[in-house]
């Protein structure tokens, strides 16, 4: 079975620094990964996702992410952040045996101080 | 093109009653997820159906129950509510069911008193 790690649950920066959200991924086939951003009392919006194409994709809002197959990770980075990033990010896999149900990490909160 | 919507927004209840949740996939999607979030156990798969077909199904108890019809809308509903049946409950449209992204609706919160 596929599963998702995303480490710690909150990560504090300051605008304008580098924006680092983890995850790493376990997945018997070669996965589909994305990521999703929740802004309070909303639904998840996709940022980016992986297909097998690229190793480094990017997405919306200046957010990209790298997929690395021997570290079994889709790590999520911006390089400037902006007060609204502030939210909840998900990171999500894809099996293909699983059709198309996604397993979610438990999510991490970012803040972002002025 | 019209998003993902989710009636009603808000539903308090009390435990033993039942509820019906409603989605609307975005225009031509006809698979439709729903998801359970809440707090401990974070987000959950609950079902997904496909041309009005049942197709996959996460571990929850029988209580929870979808339909799909053939406008590819769909509903859930969760017989003899708990208390720990208070949560966001997501539902998430795409084309087809393999692989394709899901895009989610804005929820409708569930608290059972």
């Amino acid at each position: 079975a596929q599963s998702v790690t995303q480490l710690g649950s909150h990560v504090s920066v300051s605008e304008g620094a580098l924006v680092l959200l983890r995850c790493n991924y376990s997945s018997s086939v070669p996965p589909y990964l994305f990521w999703y951003v929740q802004y309070p009392n909303q639904g998840l919006q996709l940022l980016l996702k992986y297909t097998s194409a690229a190793t480094l994709v990017k997405g919306i809002n200046g957010f990209e992410a790298e997929f690395k197959k021997s570290e079994t990770s889709f790590h999520l980075t911006k390089p400037s952040a902006h007060m609204s990033d502030a939210a909840e990010y998900f990171c999500a896999v894809s099996d293909l045996r699983a059709n198309s149900k996604l397993t979610f990490g438990k999510g991490i909160t970012l803040s972002v101080r002025p | 093109k019209a998003g993902v919507t989710q009636t009603p927004r808000y539903l308090i209840k009390t435990r033993g009653q039942q509820v019906t949740l409603s989605c609307s996939p975005i225009s031509g999607h006809r698979s439709v997820s729903w998801y359970q979030q809440t707090p401990g156990q974070g987000l959950q798969f609950l079902f997904e159906y496909f041309s009005e077909t049942q197709r996959n199904k996460g571990n929850f108890p029988g209580r929870f129950s979808g339909r799909q019809f053939s406008n590819s809308r769909s509903e859930m509903n969760v017989s003899t509510l708990e208390l720990g049946d208070s949560a966001l409950y997501l539902c998430a449209s795409s084309l087809f069911m393999l692989r394709e992204t899901q895009y989610f609706g804005p929820g409708t919160r569930l608290l059972v008193l």
